[in-house]
């Protein structure tokens, strides 16, 4: 399957700041890409989709202005997390497909601490 | 909306013993239905899919039917091996595209030799 990758995978930042995470495919090109989250014990909840050339789908509930997806290139998508608050802290994970039909092939998450 | 329930996890079992995780959707239409494997420190995999009523999906010795009569679709496994350990999600799709995926909340399964 393909490879993808995600930077960082950890990281703490204060509470007010904003912080940047990348999602890279690292051997294929992605027209789709999604971010989810995931709370501890819980499943995974759809964030948003983009596809390549134009602006992300937010899911309802999802607030387009704290979470800035940038689709950059057909090999990389950032989620930056805006202001951060403690109940950001989470773990972020992305998801890449080639086109319609094609498998969704996921990245190995960031986890976010807010303090 | 859309939603899949899987069993409650943690389950631990014994190398070679049989395993069963339960999952059952509630769905408009034709789901498609998914088992994804996370392995420590990896992304979700796709295990194994099914696209219509009574497919059977298998990969690596798991199966899981797709029953519409009980909207379910539990994963099986006739003889685990320590290296299954790993968090597994029942995810289902909208038509039959690999497209937005609704996810249970995964089941932690470990195996001890």
């Amino acid at each position: 399957g393909a490879v993808v990758s995600q930077h960082p995978s950890r990281v703490i930042c204060k509470s007010g700041t904003s912080v940047k995470i990348e999602c890279r495919s690292l051997d294929f090109q992605a027209t789709t890409m999604f971010w989810y989250r995931q709370f501890p014990k819980q499943s995974l909840m759809l964030m948003a989709t983009s596809n390549e050339g134009s602006k992300a789908t937010y899911e309802q509930g999802v607030e387009k202005d704290k979470f800035l997806i940038n689709h950059a290139s057909l090999t990389l998508s950032t989620l930056t997390v805006t202001s951060a608050h403690p109940e950001d802290s989470s773990f972020y994970i992305c998801s890449l497909k080639a086109g319609a039909g094609y498998e969704q092939y996921f990245g190995p998450g960031t986890r976010l601490t807010v303090t | 909306g859309n939603s899949v329930t899987q069993m409650e996890g943690p389950v631990t079992l014994s190398e070679e013993a049989f395993l069963t995780i339960n999952c059952t959707y509630t769905a408009t239409g034709y789901p498609s239905l998914f088992w994804y494997v996370q392995y420590p420190g990896e992304g979700l995999q796709l295990l194994l899919k099914a696209t219509k009523a009574d497919d059977k999906g298998s990969n690596k010795g798991f199966e899981a039917t797709y029953r519409k009569e009980t909207t379910s679709f539990h994963l099986e496994k006739g003889s685990v091996q320590v290296s299954d350990s790993a968090v597994y999600f029942c995810a289902l799709s909208r038509g039959t595209s690999y497209g937005k995926l609704t996810f249970g909340q995964g089941t932690i399964l470990t195996v001890h030799p």
